[in-house]
């Protein structure tokens, strides 16, 4: 059981360039997230998908587009990659009810713009 | 918007102990408690939903006042293993679950 599943790892880019983040989760789970993460600044959600077929926007979505290719995957794209992006992205997923509903994290990736 | 986070660090003896509070400004469904160590994933340590409650486990423990929109984290007879940044996460709603900036926890032998 793999839980929450990111890739790459690690990844530098040059401003302009594009890329996506992959996640995927082996849990059923209905709800996954993106979040990024900057010093002194937490995390900071990008885009949510609250079920398969939905997509919202969260708090910093400028710069991102996502898709929820189905119940499983959830990927973030960075269409002309900026140095502000230079961050650690967290994919997470959670089911509903009770302690279900806690957040299952991926392992990030961490992204450099040069 | 996130919610606001306090102390913003907290250095500590070990078995001393720690609060740690998470405030905001919209009316909360449910509170998160993440712990994260660094290079690592944040990992969950509590949630509490709308309602009013307090939980605990071991010697963490968390309450939940929703008419204030506040949530408290307490660490008693705090260990070397507590040591981290702690994030509160809060949802209102279908608006996802955005969190804090986090509480950095330095436990000294």
């Amino acid at each position: 059981n793999a839980g929450v599943t990111q890739t790459p790892k690690f990844q530098v880019l040059k401003t302009g360039q594009s890329m996506t983040l992959q996640c995927a989760q082996d849990m059923n789970h209905n709800s996954m997230y993106w979040y990024r993460q900057d010093p002194g600044m937490g995390l900071r959600l990008i885009y949510y998908s609250a079920s398969e077929g939905t997509t919202d926007k969260g708090e910093v979505p400028n710069g991102y587009n996502v898709s929820r290719l189905n119940k499983r995957e959830f990927s973030l794209r960075l269409e002309s990659a900026a140095p502000s992006q230079t961050s650690v992205y967290f994919c997470a997923s959670r089911g509903w009810g009770g302690d279900r509903e806690k957040l299952f994290f991926g392992s990030g990736t961490q992204l450099s713009v040069l | 918007q996130q919610p606001v986070q306090s102390p913003q660090a907290v250095i500590l003896r070990e078995g001393e102990d720690a609060v740690i509070n998470c405030s905001s400004s919209k009316a909360l469904y449910s509170v998160h408690w993440y712990r994260q160590k660094h290079g690592e994933a944040p990992v969950f340590l509590m949630i509490l939903l709308k309602g009013g409650e307090q939980k605990g486990h071991d010697k963490i423990s968390a309450s939940f006042n929703e008419k204030k929109q506040q949530s408290s984290l307490y660490l008693t007879a705090s260990q070397l293993s507590y040591s981290g940044t702690y994030f509160c996460g809060t949802e209102g709603g279908a608006d996802g679950l955005t969190f804090g900036k986090g509480t950095h926890l330095i436990i000294q032998p």
